[in-house]
């Protein structure tokens, strides 16, 4: 089976713009969660989609948005792109959530530098 | 919400000694521990994981133990190689809690691993 894909890898804007990533979860897994990756704060949840639903979401601001699609695809949006939003941001499927099959498998992750 | 504390952040070690890496959890609710390696610009890969309903769990050279009086679980990894060296972070999640537990790892700070020749 194909592993989690996300895309683009690489990613530069500049402060005030927006950006949307995305990730392709592995065949048949439903729940597409996200995190950032950052050397001081390390790995931090974003948020977790399941059947098109967010259904948890972690502290971040509302910048921060997200959404699934019925293949279970995943994107997620930030707005108004601060400095502090340069990070790796990787996204991690699962084959059920809420059951005992939650292991998360990690894509690649998309680095974003914004200037 | 929960919080894991990872130590040591950095762990030097000579080919073929082993290595171990402690994490503690807050939250007695957390009953799933897996451990990720990442390489230098790769993606985290999960190498081990373990469940509270056992105390122990063993790959090859890599085994995890769990104490969920202390909410401490640990990774050993023995005949260490080169190839070991990595970023190593554990964490800590509510399986089947639903709510504020869908999908959320909660990680460590990470251990840079170096093993030399």
């Amino acid at each position: 089976k194909a592993g989690v894909t996300q895309t683009p890898r690489y990613l530069i804007k500049t402060r005030g713009q927006q950006v949307t990533l995305s990730c392709s979860p592995i065949s048949g897994h439903r729940s597409v969660s996200w995190y950032q990756q950052t050397p001081g704060q390390g790995l931090q949840f974003l948020f977790e989609y399941f059947s098109e639903t967010q259904r948890n979401k972690g502290n971040f601001p509302g910048r921060f948005s997200g959404r699934q699609f019925s293949n279970s695809r995943s994107e997620m949006n930030v707005s108004t792109l601060e400095l502090g939003d340069s990070a790796l941001y990787l996204c991690a499927s699962s084959l059920l959530a809420g059951g005992p099959y939650e292991t998360q498998y990690f894509g690649p992750g998309t680095r974003l530098l914004v200037l | 919400g929960e919080n894991v504390e990872q130590h040591p952040s950095t762990l030097s070690v000579q080919e073929g000694d082993s290595a171990v890496i402690k994490c503690t959890y807050s939250d007695s609710a957390s009953n799933y521990f897996p451990w990720y390696k990442q390489e230098l610009g790769k993606r985290p890969q999960l190498i081990i994981d373990i469940r509270s309903n056992v105390g122990e769990k063993k790959d090859q050279r890599i085994a995890v133990t769990l104490n969920k009086t202390a909410k401490h679980f640990s990774l050993h990894i023995t005949e260490t190689q080169p190839e070991d060296s990595a970023v190593y972070f554990c964490a800590a999640s509510q399986e089947g809690a639903g709510g504020t537990s869908y999908g959320k790892l909660t990680f460590g700070q990470g251990t840079i691993l170096t093993v030399h020749p």
